[in-house]
C-alpha cells in the first residue's frame, strides 16, 4: 500500500482568500500525479494530471505544483469563491495503466 | 459531468447477500477501474478491466469479482456481503492503457450492508 498524504484534511476560509494544499506521496517510482476536484454527491472531476519534476499547471483560479524528488505536489486556489467549496484529492501512479493511489482529500469550505 | 454512468445509485442488501454494480464507461474509453471508498477514506483501487481482460488488482479477496463487456461497459460483483463492505463504489474509465491518461470518473453506487 502506497502512503499518500494530504494536509490540511479540512480548511474553512472567507470569499477572496487564497489558499493551498498539500499532498505527499513516495517519491520512488513515480510515474504521475492527479488531482481531483469531488462535490458532494457528483463525480469526482478531474483537475490535473502532472507527470514531470517542476511541473506546474494551471486552470483558471486554480494551479498546481510538483515535486517528484522530495514527494510533494501542493494545490493552490487564488480567490477563493462559494463554489470551490468541494473535497480535493490527489492520487498517486506507480505505473502506467494501473492503480491511483488516493490520499483521503482535502474538505474546503469556503463562506461568503 | 463526465459520461460516465453508475447502476443503481444505492442499495441496501443483508450481510451474506451478494450484488452487482454497473458502470458505462465514456464513449472510446476501453478500460475502466473500480474503487471502493469506505467512510473517512480515500478511494482504494480493486481492479481494472482493460479490452475485457483484468489488467490488475488491488488487495481486495476473490469474492470481488468483475467483468467487462465488448461495449467497454463494467460490473462489479461482491459475494457473500460483509458489513465492512458497506462503501461508495466508483468506477472510472479511460483511454488506451499507454502514456499517462486521465481517468475519468462516475458518481458511485452507495452500498449499504446490513
Amino acid at each position: 500500500i502506497l502512503n499518500v498524504e494530504q494536509s490540511p484534511q479540512s480548511l474553512h476560509v472567507q470569499e477572496g482568500d487564497s489558499t493551498n494544499f498539500t499532498c505527499s506521496f513516495p517519491s520512488s517510482n513515480f510515474y504521475a500525479l492527479h488531482w481531483y476536484r469531488w462535490e458532494t454527491a457528483k463525480s469526482p472531476e478531474a483537475l490535473f494530471v502532472m507527470t514531470l519534476n517542476g511541473d506546474e499547471k494551471k486552470k483558471g483560479r486554480i494551479s498546481a505544483t510538483l515535486n517528484t524528488k522530495e514527494g510533494y505536489s501542493y494545490l493552490y486556489i487564488k480567490g477563493s469563491q462559494p463554489e470551490d467549496s468541494a473535497t480535493y484529492l490527489c492520487a498517486f501512479r506507480v505505473d502506467s495503466g494501473y492503480a491511483l493511489n488516493f490520499g483521503k482529500g482535502t474538505s474546503l469550505l469556503v463562506t461568503p | 459531468e463526465t459520461g460516465v454512468t453508475q447502476s443503481p445509485t444505492h442499495l441496501i442488501k443483508t450481510r451474506g447477500q451478494q450484488v452487482t454494480l454497473r458502470c458505462s464507461s465514456q464513449s472510446g474509453h476501453n478500460t475502466v477501474s473500480w474503487y471502493q471508498q469506505a467512510l473517512g477514506q480515500g478511494p482504494q483501487f480493486i481492479f481494472q478491466y482493460y479490452r475485457e481482460e483484468e489488467n490488475g488488482r488491488g488487495n481486495f479477496p476473490p469474492r470481488f469479482s468483475g467483468l467487462q463487456f465488448p461495449n467497454y461497459s463494467s460490473e462489479l460483483n461482491v459475494n457473500a456481503l460483509e458489513l465492512d463492505d458497506s462503501a461508495l463504489y466508483l468506477c472510472a474509465s479511460s483511454g488506451d492503457l499507454a502514456g499517462v491518461h486521465e481517468q475519468y470518473f462516475g458518481p458511485g453506487t452507495r452500498l449499504t450492508v446490513t
